[in-house]
C-alpha cells in the first residue's frame, strides 16, 4: 500500500527559509501527480496554497512556492513569519484515482 | 461565492449508519468544472480523503472504504450526501465536504466548516 510521507515536524527561524516535502514510499512524485498543498490552523478547515505542483491560490503571499525536488513535491517558505506556524498538508493524485493525503507536518516558527 | 455547510448527527453508536449532507450555495451544483467530496479528519490526525462524486453521479472512492461508504447528489435540492456504514470508532473524525476542480485532482478550492462525529455507545 503507498504511503504519502511528509516531516512529521519542522522548525524554522523567523526570516528563514524551510522546506517541506511531500514524498511517496514506493516511486517518485513528479507534476503528473498534481501536488497540491494546504494550510491548517487548529479548529479550522485546511486553505489551499498551491495547487498542480506551483501555482498560488489566490491570495497566498508569493513567501509560499511549490515545486519538485528530487523525488519529492515541495514547499518552500521564504521569510517564515509567525502566524506560518500551522500545519501543513500535500495531496496527490495517484494514477488510480485516487487522492492520497501525507500525514502533515506542523511547522514551527522559532 | 461557493459556501459549503455540513449536516448530520454529532454522534453514532458502533455499527449504526452514518449519514451525512452538504449543502451547496453561491454557485450550482451542477457543473461539469467540479466535483464534489468527503475528506475527514480523525482527531489530532491527517486528513483522509472518502470520496469524490460528480453531478451526474459518478463517484470515486477512497479503496480502504470503499465497501462501506456511498455518495449521491441531489441536483434538486442543490446538496450532495455521504453514506457510511459498519461505523466504529475509528471512523470518529471531523468530516468535511469539499469542492475538487476537475482538471486539477486534489485540488479541494473550497471548504466546508467541518463537522465532528463521534461513534459511541
Amino acid at each position: 500500500q503507498t504511503v504519502v510521507t511528509q516531516e512529521p515536524s519542522v522548525s524554522v527561524s523567523p526570516g528563514g527559509t524551510v522546506t517541506l516535502t511531500c514524498g511517496l514510499s514506493s516511486g517518485s512524485v513528479s507534476t503528473s501527480l498534481y501536488p497540491t498543498w494546504y494550510q491548517q490552523s487548529p479548529g479550522q478547515a485546511p486553505r489551499t496554497l498551491i495547487y498542480t505542483t506551483n501555482i498560488r491560490s489566490s491570495g497566498v503571499p508569493d513567501r509560499f512556492s511549490g515545486s519538485i525536488l528530487g523525488d519529492k513535491a515541495a514547499l518552500t517558505i521564504t521569510g517564515a513569519q509567525a502566524d506560518d506556524e500551522s500545519h501543513y498538508h500535500c495531496v496527490l493524485f495517484t494514477a488510480s484515482g485516487i487522492r492520497l493525503f501525507g500525514g502533515g507536518t506542523k511547522l514551527t516558527v522559532l | 461565492q461557493l459556501h459549503l455547510q455540513e449536516s448530520g448527527p454529532g454522534l453514532v453508536k458502533p455499527s449504526e449508519t452514518l449519514s451525512l449532507t452538504c449543502t451547496v450555495s453561491g454557485d450550482s451544483i451542477i457543473t461539469s468544472n467540479f466535483y464534489w467530496v468527503w475528506i475527514r479528519q480523525p482527531p489530532g490526525k491527517g486528513l483522509e480523503w472518502i470520496g469524490s462524486v460528480y453531478y451526474t453521479g459518478s463517484s470515486y472512492y477512497n479503496p480502504s472504504l470503499k465497501s462501506r461508504v456511498t455518495m449521491s447528489v441531489d441536483t434538486s435540492r442543490s446538496r450532495f450526501s455521504l453514506n457510511l456504514i459498519s461505523l466504529t470508532a475509528a471512523d470518529t473524525a471531523v468530516y468535511y465536504c469539499a469542492r475538487e476542480e476537475y482538471t486539477f485532482r486534489g485540488w479541494f478550492d473550497t471548504w466546508g466548516q467541518g463537522t465532528l462525529v463521534t461513534v459511541s455507545s
